[in-house]
C-alpha cells in the first residue's frame, strides 16, 4: 500500500489560503491521490481527487508534484467553516487508508 | 435520493450483548466498507464487500461479522460486545472498490453510529 504523511495539525487565518501538505513518496504511476475531510463527529466527506494534473473544484485545488511524491490541498479563503481534519489518501489493492490527517484550525 | 444511511445513531450495549448495525446505501453502488473511528484517532478498516455475497476483512475484523445479501445493505454484527469496541463506526460506499486506479473509488459516509459499551 502507499502511506502518505501529513503534518499532525495546522492553523490558518480566516480569509486566507490554506495550504495542506501530503508526502506520498511510494505512490505508483498509476494511483490516484484523494482528499477527504472529516467536521466534527460527522463522516469523512470527499473534497478532489487527482492523478497527474491540478485539479480543481469549488471546494478547493489540488496540486501534484511533477514526480508525483507530494501533493498539496488548496482552500483559497478559508473560513470557520472548514475547520476540520483533512485526509490525504492513497488507495490500493481494494482498500483506502486513513491515516490520522492533518487537524485544520481556521481562526478568526 | 438519501445516499448512505446508518441506524442507530447511539447505542448503549453491556458487555457480553451482540447487536447488529445497519448500514443502506441507494446509489447502486457496488463497493461497501465499514470504519471504527476511536476517539482522537482515524479510520481503521473492519470489513468490506465488493458486491452482493461477497465480503472481506480489513485492518481490524475480529470481534465483527459483516454480510451483503442485497446491493444495498451492508450490516455489521457484533458478536460479543467488549468495551475495547466502544467506538464511532462509520459506514460508507462507493461506485467501485477504491483500487486507486479509478476516478471512480469517491467514497461516500454515512452520519456514523456512537456505540459505548459498558
Amino acid at each position: 500500500d502507499a502511506k502518505t504523511t501529513q503534518p499532525t495539525s495546522m492553523d490558518c487565518a480566516e480569509g486566507r489560503a490554506a495550504n495542506l501538505p501530503c508526502n506520498h513518496s511510494t505512490i505508483s504511476g498509476n494511483e490516484y491521490v484523494y482528499w477527504y475531510r472529516q467536521i466534527h463527529s460527522q463522516g469523512p466527506q470527499y473534497i478532489i481527487h487527482g492523478l497527474k494534473n491540478n485539479e480543481t473544484n469549488e471546494m478547493a485545488s489540488l496540486i501534484i508534484t511533477e514526480d508525483r511524491k507530494s501533493s498539496t490541498l488548496i482552500l483559497p479563503h478559508a473560513t470557520l467553516r472548514d475547520t476540520a481534519v483533512y485526509y490525504c489518501i492513497v488507495s490500493s489493492a481494494g482498500k483506502s487508508t486513513f491515516g490520522d490527517g492533518t487537524t485544520l484550525t481556521v481562526k478568526p | 435520493n438519501a445516499g448512505v444511511t446508518q441506524t442507530p445513531k447511539f447505542q448503549v450495549l453491556k458487555t457480553g450483548q451482540s447487536m447488529t448495525l445497519q448500514c443502506a446505501q441507494d446509489m447502486n453502488h457496488e463497493y461497501m466498507s465499514w470504519y471504527r473511528q476511536d476517539p482522537g484517532m482515524g479510520l481503521r478498516l473492519i470489513h468490506y464487500s465488493v458486491g452482493a455475497g461477497i465480503t472481506d476483512q480489513g485492518e481490524v475484523p475480529n470481534g465483527y461479522n459483516v454480510s451483503r445479501s442485497t446491493t444495498e445493505d451492508f450490516p455489521l454484527r457484533l458478536l460479543s460486545a467488549a468495551p475495547s469496541q466502544t467506538s464511532v463506526y462509520f459506514c460508507a460506499s462507493s461506485y467501485s472498490p477504491p483500487t486507486g486506479y479509478l476516478s471512480t473509488d469517491t467514497q461516500y459516509f454515512g452520519p456514523g453510529t456512537r456505540l459505548t459499551v459498558l
